[in-house]
């Protein structure tokens, strides 16, 4: 079945360093992959949306990439703050099916000052 | 900014009672969309709506209804509730490409 998987050790790293979180996705191609930041006990907010045909994409901070062949996407944040703690979630969206999205469980970040 | 807005963040209910969960989103989107969310389970979609009285079960429809009347209004329904229900649940709105979420509502169904 069509999954998208992310590390679920928690990653801890010092302030000012770049954080790196990774998606995998297997058993199919996902035409883009999105990730999101989610606060304890709340929504998930949408970050950053990446296509297939898209090797990289930034936005202030963050960076993301697509890799096709290693069937991966790296989400990058730069020069780390405490306030980048959270989940990041990766989603990909379902082949025979553009309106839904498939989830991964999410990497949790602690930045540490 | 868009908003979406659940009409509870904190509910407790018994087993055996109806609840409906009600979400209202501002930016006039057609896709709607229910979710809950477990540790270790993550985001696992109930059910969404991509136009006013059209839906489609999502991985787990099982215990729950929808009602898409209106384009801005989306209610989930727990038919007779059931402990295995006690979550968060989170409505969505947006295209595919974008989603935005409520703040969540906790369910407790003891």
């Amino acid at each position: 079945s069509q999954k998208i998987e992310q590390n679920s050790e928690a990653l801890n790293i010092q302030e000012g360093k770049t954080a790196t979180l990774t998606c995998n996705y297997t058993n199919y191609s996902p035409a883009y992959l999105q990730w999101y930041r989610q606060d304890p006990g709340r929504g998930p907010v949408f970050l950053l949306l990446i296509r297939e045909n898209e090797k990289e994409k930034r936005k202030e901070r963050l960076k993301v990439t697509f890799d096709t062949t290693l069937k991966q996407s790296l989400f990058h944040i730069t020069a780390s703050q405490p306030a980048d703690s959270a989940t990041y979630l990766c989603a990909g969206d379902t082949a025979g099916n553009n309106r839904k999205l498939i989830w991964g469980l999410g990497t949790s970040l602690a930045v540490n000052p | 900014d868009v908003k979406v807005t659940q009409s509870s963040r904190y509910l407790v209910k018994r087993t055996g009672e109806k609840v409906f969960l009600e979400c209202v989103q501002d930016m006039d989107h057609e896709n709607m969309f229910w979710y809950r969310q477990d540790p270790g389970l993550g985001l696992r979609l109930i059910y969404f709506s991509y136009d006013v009285k059209m839906k489609e079960k999502g991985d787990i429809p099982e215990g729950y209804s929808v009602s898409r009347e209106k384009k801005e209004r989306f209610s989930l329904i727990l038919e007779s509730a059931s402990t295995n229900q006690t979550s968060m649940y989170l409505c969505a709105s947006g295209s595919p490409y974008e989603q935005y979420f409520g703040p969540g509502t906790r369910l407790t169904v003891t």
